[in-house]
């Protein structure tokens, strides 16, 4: 069965550190998908990246970069020079082959930077 | 850009009584999902639709639930016969495949408090 750890349950940070998210997963599939998720205060979620199970190639987007490792079965999350707007809690997901195109949500991080 | 849209944005019943959630997928997707999020808990998976006709359901989605696709444009949640515990966030997602692959976009929620 497939499962995600998100063990940071709150980060607060000054404006400008950077932080890193971290989310563990479990899967028996060898073909599945990685996603982040911001929900904001306003409570929405929004799509932030996709990673797929063959391709360790890490990415960075702006101010965000994304640490995909198979060997450790995790997917992190950093926000360089975080802003106040960066404010949220994140959730990190996992879809796998054999579950259809469920999405497994972690537990999520509320990340609060303070200015 | 193109979003998916959910009616009401909040919705107070009394216990007992039936509810609708209405969503708008974004128009050439052809998968869509309904999640719950219980205050301060993680996003859950209730069920996906694809052809008129639900594809996945998890545990959670039992015959108090309903999905429809009553016209070309909305998609309906229906509780029958609401309980306490059915107060939730409720999220509409929609998809352009149904693979594990393909990205999920939600809407905005429903937030849904049973008195």
């Amino acid at each position: 069965a497939q499962k995600v750890t998100q063990a940071q349950t709150e980060i607060s940070v000054v404006e400008k550190e950077d932080v890193t998210l971290d989310c563990v997963y479990e899967t028996r599939d060898t073909t599945y998908y990685l996603f982040w998720y911001k929900q904001p205060p306003s409570g929405e979620l929004v799509f932030l990246i996709r990673r797929n199970s063959f391709d360790e190639q890490n990415e960075i987007s702006g101010r965000y970069s994304w640490n995909f490792q198979k060997s450790t079965s995790s997917f992190n999350f950093t926000i360089t020079a975080s802003q106040v707007v960066d404010s949220a809690v994140y959730f990190c997901a996992l879809s796998e082959n054999a579950s259809g195109s469920r999405l497994t949500f972690g537990e999520g991080t509320q990340l609060t930077v303070n200015p | 850009e193109p979003e998916v849209t959910q009616t009401p944005s909040h919705q107070v019943t009394q216990m007992g009584q039936e509810v609708i959630l209405r969503c708008v997928p974004i128009s050439n997707h052809l998968y869509f999902y309904w999640y719950r999020q219980i205050l301060g808990q993680k996003v859950e998976f209730l069920v996906s639709f694809y052809n008129n006709e639900i594809s996945e359901k998890s545990e959670i989605f039992d015959d108090q639930f309903s999905v429809e696709r009553p016209d070309g444009s909305n998609f309906t949640l229906k509780i029958r016969s609401t309980k306490l515990e059915d107060s939730a966030m409720y999220f509409c997602a929609s998809s352009a495949a149904g693979t594990v692959r393909d990205t999920q976009y939600f809407g905005p929620g429903t937030r849904l408090t049973v008195l």
